[in-house]
């Protein structure tokens, strides 16, 4: 099955700077990758989400990269707000499966 | 919509007690999850259904689980009986095929249950 490793564990940045998470899996068979942003006693969340027919994908301080080659993405989070700090989650799926497969979760900590 | 619900969102029980945890998915969605968050482990799919059946239970822990969708609108998770290592967040979550929403899951605020 698929394995999705996520890094860093916890991130912590001043207001403004810029933040980035990495993920990589291990299927090749996987289309999909989501990102979720979990807040304190709440489920998580979509933000943003990337097929793999496509390299990059940005919606507004977010932005989304695959590498399918190397089997690996990232979020990176701009202009970073006290709003962004939250646990941020990456996922994958594979073809075929309606199920994700979710990382270990990155703690964001935005400074203000 | 009000998005995914569930109840209750805090449950605490003693060993050996039967625990259910109820879900109301999206209205018009076909697919269901079950995810289980612990510190340890993370966020694991627990069981998924398609239209009401289920379709992969491989991450269910072991006989002490079982989960229903007697309908689109409801679903239920019981733990019977139920073991101090069964805390967690247990997460709903549901999903459409059709649509620009399609692939997204949609996750309700969980349940917390400690089992004492």
């Amino acid at each position: 099955g698929e394995n999705v490793e996520q890094h860093p564990s916890t991130l912590s940045v001043q207001e403004g700077d810029s933040a980035v998470i990495k993920c990589t899996y291990s299927d090749s068979a996987s289309n999909y990758f989501p990102w979720y942003k979990q807040e304190l006693g709440k489920g998580p969340q979509l933000i943003i989400d990337i097929r793999s027919n496509v390299g990059e994908k940005k919606d507004q301080r977010i932005a989304v990269t695959l590498n399918k080659t190397a089997k690996h993405f990232s979020l990176h989070i701009t202009e970073t707000q006290p709003e962004d700090s939250a646990v941020y989650f990456c996922a994958a799926r594979e073809t075929g499966r309606r199920a994700l497969t979710f990382g270990s979760g990155t703690r964001l900590q935005v400074q203000p | 919509d009000a998005g995914v619900i569930q109840s209750p969102r805090h449950e605490v029980t003693e060993m050996g007690q039967e625990v259910t945890l109820r879900c109301k998915p999206i209205s018009g969605h076909d697919y269901l999850f079950w995810y289980r968050q612990t510190m340890m482990r993370g966020l694991e799919l627990l069981i998924y259904f398609n239209n009401n059946v289920p379709i992969d239970d491989s991450g269910m822990p072991e006989d002490r689980f079982s989960a229903k969708m007697p309908n689109a609108s409801f679903s239920t998770l019981k733990i019977q009986p139920s073991e101090p290592r069964d805390s967690a967040v247990y997460f709903c979550a549901s999903s459409t095929v059709s649509g620009r929403a399609g692939n997204i899951q949609y996750f309700g605020a969980g349940t917390r249950l400690s089992v004492l």
